[in-house]
């Protein structure tokens, strides 16, 4: 059965510095993965959908990569700002989505 | 504007009463799914559609239920069967590409409380 982990729980930086937020999944077998943003209390907002032939997206300040030989995905963002916090979420492609319980972001002015 | 609704924001359910959570998309989209998200617990699949008059159960279906009669709509019914149903409920909808699902879009969620 597929799972999807995602470290760390929780982070915290100042602004402005570049981090790198970890997603790992068991069965390399997805057709796709997703990076997701949840602000609190509210929806889901679709940030990256990285293919399985592919190896990394990119928008704007943000970067993910898949390697799917090692069931990891990572999402960079650069230059962080007071307004990505939020809790990111990963998710991987089966009937539905299989998610991770995310990492919640803060960044400090 | 294209996107996806639910309604109501908040949900009070009484003991042994059925409530209907509504679902609406523009978007064109043939796929949609709901999700149950619990603290600590993250989103769970409950049902998903891929097409009109057709869905099938996800990982937590037992106490609810859904119908498919519209493509642009997926109300799911929360039943007396399901004995803790405080959470907070998500709809999204997709494209469907072979066996594969595009990018899902996600409506605002309704938060569903047990008096």
């Amino acid at each position: 059965k597929q799972e999807v982990t995602q470290i760390p729980a929780a982070l915290s930086v100042p602004e402005g510095e570049n981090l790198v937020l970890n997603c790992s999944f068991t069965d390399s077998a997805i057709y796709n993965l997703q990076w997701f943003r949840q602000d609190p209390g509210k929806g889901l907002t679709s940030l990256l959908l990285i293919q399985s032939s592919q190896r990394e997206q990119t928008s704007g300040r943000l970067n993910a990569s898949l390697d799917k030989s090692s069931g990891r995905s990572t999402l960079y963002i650069a230059a962080s700002q007071p307004g990505d916090s939020a809790t990111y979420l990963c998710a991987v492609t089966e009937r539905g989505l299989i998610f991770g319980k995310g990492t919640k972001l803060s960044v400090k002015p | 504007d294209g996107g996806i609704t639910q309604s109501p924001k908040y949900l009070f359910r009484k003991e042994g009463q059925n409530v209907t959570l509504s679902c609406e998309q523009n978007l064109n989209h043939d796929a949609m799914y709901w999700y149950r998200q619990d603290p600590g617990q993250g989103l769970r699949l409950i049902y998903y559609s891929q097409i009109v008059n057709d869905f099938q159960k996800g990982d937590i279906a037992e106490g609810y239920s859904v119908s498919r009669e519209k493509k642009e709509s997926f109300p799911l019914t929360v039943t007396s069967a399901q004995k803790n149903p405080t959470a907070f409920y998500l709809c999204a909808s997709s494209t469907y590409v072979g066996r594969a699902a595009e990018t899902q879009y996600f409506g605002p969620g309704t938060r569903l409380l047990v008096l």
